[in-house]
């Protein structure tokens, strides 16, 4: 059974840096294919993608984002950060993880409402 | 970069019409890498289409994805009170390497 949690802070301060844990479980990350993705959606907004990273530890980002974004795994732990810099309360959201495999977004977290506000 | 475009904004129907969604990319999509989700109040997204014509496992079989190039289409031949939320459509592979529709909300009439 594949299950993603996501875990941080659900409340930052604006300009600090907000790091994100996601745990999963059910799949391995070293696998051939497997991909883990981060995801946000502000308040009654629609889907952004953040950030993916492959089992061949290749990354990629957001156009827009990359320069504040940064993603990485520990396969031992069955875990991905993604750590963003210079927070602004426009970065108020729902922020998800979810496993790519091999049809698509197919697992995801059940979010993690990530508040920014001084 | 590409953008999708879903059309409408919102779409409103009764239980038992048949939903037609509309996703055009700006730039020509592989049809292996165009996936549809729908997305329920307080919920994660759910995959429902993936190669832009195969349903995920699980999925009711009224639910149908088309298309190929720029054009992009999620049918719902029947719809079930349950059907009624937000639907996005995603594209894998090209840079950058994940895009999301802006959603088309489906309400009931």
């Amino acid at each position: 059974q594949v299950t993603l949690r996501e875990s941080g802070p659900a409340l930052v301060k604006p300009t600090q840096t907000l790091t994100l844990t996601c745990t999963f479980s059910g799949f391995s990350l070293s696998t051939s294919g497997m991909c883990v993705s981060w995801i946000r959606q502000p308040p009654g907004k629609a889907l952004e993608w953040l950030a993916l990273i492959d089992w061949d530890d290749d990354k990629y980002y957001s156009t827009s984002l990359k320069t504040r974004l940064t993603i990485s795994k520990d396969t031992s732990k069955n875990q991905v950060v993604l750590t963003m810099t210079n927070m602004d309360p426009v970065d108020t959201a729902t922020y998800y993880c979810a496993r790519i495999g091999y049809h698509g977004i197919d697992y995801w977290g059940q979010g993690t409402l990530v508040t920014v506000s001084s | 970069e590409i953008v999708l475009t879903q059309s409408p904004g919102t779409l409103s129907l009764s239980p038992g019409e048949r939903a037609t969604l509309s996703c055009r990319a700006s730039q020509s999509v592989s049809s292996s890498y165009l996936a549809w989700y729908q997305q329920k109040p307080g919920q994660a997204p759910r995959l429902l289409i993936y190669g832009a014509s195969s349903r995920a496992t699980g999925i009711p079989d009224r639910f149908s994805g088309s298309g190929s190039g720029t054009d992009f289409t999620l049918t719902i031949s029947r719809l079930e009170p349950e059907d009624f939320a937000v639907y996005y459509c995603q594209q894998y592979g090209s840079s950058p390497r994940i895009t999301f529709g802006q959603g088309t909300r489906l309400e009931i009439k």
